[in-house]
């Protein structure tokens, strides 16, 4: 089946570390996103990618790089810079053009021990 | 610019009943009107889309959405609601490459 996975489902980070979630899609989607959701919040863009070896930041990429090697992955590495990352982070993709609408991964949450 | 408004946090309704839950678009042009879904702890997932044609789209597990152009509106709805209904609603506008989505509404039914 076609679709887009996130891992891991739960991730701790501790002070001062870097962590990276990972986000695989089959869908030949050119574009992908990372979005950040805060407790009965709504979503907040990080990064976005619409082709291979190129991103461009969202309304909150401080703290956060990403990385697109390969099409069907867009990896999201939370530095230590980010001062308050424990959120329930999304990751979707979509085709560039056209009338449809995004794919969701079941998202990874983060929470700093 | 281009915006996507959910007047309402939440909202609640008996189960039984029927639902509404709001969206109001601005954007130039014919926009591309969607709805998602989002249970607690998963990924938001697809309800219905309005594109063009008839102005009542049908979506999954029995919604449906009402687009009205002269109020810029794209209200989702159902005749008899559910206690399993209750989750986070998204409305969102494509415009070119990117969905804007609304804040959410919270829709909470009571059995």
């Amino acid at each position: 089946d076609g679709g887009i996975t996130q891992s891991p489902k739960y991730l701790f980070r501790k002070e001062g570390q870097n962590v990276t979630l990972s986000c695989e899609q089959n869908l030949n989607h050119d574009a992908m996103y990372w979005y950040r959701q805060d407790p009965g919040q709504g979503l907040r863009l990080i990064y976005y990618s619409q082709i291979v070896n190129d991103f461009q930041k969202g309304d909150i990429a401080e703290g956060y790089s990403v990385s697109r090697e390969k099409k069907e992955s867009f990896p999201l590495t939370v530095t230590s810079a980010q001062k308050n990352p424990t959120a329930f982070y999304l990751c979707a993709s979509s085709i560039l053009t056209g009338n449809d609408g995004y794919t969701f991964g079941s998202g990874t949450r983060l929470t700093v021990v | 610019a281009q915006s996507v408004a959910q007047p309402e946090d939440q909202v609640n309704v008996a189960e039984g009943n029927p639902l509404t839950v709001k969206c109001t678009y601005s954007v130039s042009g014919n926009p591309y009107l969607f709805w998602y879904v989002q249970y607690p702890n998963r990924g938001l997932q697809f309800l219905l889309k309005y594109i063009t044609g008839d102005n009542l789209v049908k979506g999954s597990y029995g919604f449906e959405a009402e687009f009205n152009k002269s109020q810029t509106s794209f209200h989702l709805k159902k005749p008899s609601a559910l206690v399993s209904d209750s989750a986070l609603y998204f409305c969102a506008v494509r415009k070119t490459d990117k969905l804007i989505f609304g804040t959410g509404t919270r829709l909470q039914v009571f059995p």
